[in-house]
């Protein structure tokens, strides 16, 4: 499983609620994702990182941000959660050139 | 632009064999993966492709042709247990490991 662990793994939330996601790793990989799931939709990047505080956005950022102040650990935020933010939320690591690994996923419902 | 097409959804039978598509428009490709996601899980990766040709891995099997942009994931035997979506993605570029997700084939097997 690539010693990735996500939490919380389920979060009901209400609109306008900051919200943090963090994803955790074991492995020491230089490169971690987020990713969001909808139907219809399939995987979409949220944000990256190639290295402590390193990060870029992915296609879907608006309205998220991430922080990595260590290797292990990657933070997602949704700074005031909307509706539209209801998905499930996939965080992943890889090595350079190497396979993506997905984490359990995180669950969120934003009332 | 990026584009990555498969089925929406397939059925087959146990202990037959099943083809799912995947083609690909992206602004460049350096590696087609298949991941695995069964209902409510995370994705799990299943092969990956960068040269042209079929790479077996067991019972199932990928195959990439580059030229065409085409890609097909053979699972050969089917069991109930490989009822799951497949998920058909793309490394755009060799110095970054971000990838671009098709939405997914929802493969039901009936006994």
């Amino acid at each position: 499983d690539a010693g990735i662990t996500q939490s919380p793994r389920h979060k009901v939330t209400e609109t306008g609620t900051p919200v943090t996601l963090r994803c955790h790793q074991t492995e020491n990989h230089r490169y971690m994702y987020w990713y969001r799931q909808d139907p219809g939709h399939g995987l979409r990047l949220i944000h990256y990182s190639y290295g402590v505080k390193d990060t870029d956005k992915g296609e879907v950022s608006d309205g998220y941000s991430v922080s990595r102040s260590k290797t292990e650990d990657f933070l997602l935020t949704l700074e005031s959660a909307t509706s539209s933010q209801t998905s499930v939320y996939f965080c992943a690591v890889s090595g350079t050139q190497e396979t993506q690994y997905f984490g359990p996923g995180t669950r969120l419902l934003v009332l | 632009g990026q584009n990555i097409d498969q089925p929406t959804e397939m059925t087959a039978t146990e202990g037959a064999i099943v083809q799912i598509n995947c083609t690909y428009q992206t602004s460049g490709f350096n590696g087609l993966f298949w991941y695995q996601q069964h209902a409510g899980e995370a994705p799990t990766f299943l092969s990956y492709n960068v040269l042209d040709g079929l790479e077996e891995k067991g019972r199932f099997s990928s195959f990439l042709s580059r030229s065409k942009g085409y890609s097909y994931l053979l699972l050969k035997e089917l069991q109930m247990k490989d009822s799951a979506s497949y998920l058909c993605a793309v490394r755009e570029r060799w110095n970054t490991d971000k990838l671009i997700f098709g939405t997914g084939t929802r493969l039901q097997v009936f006994p």
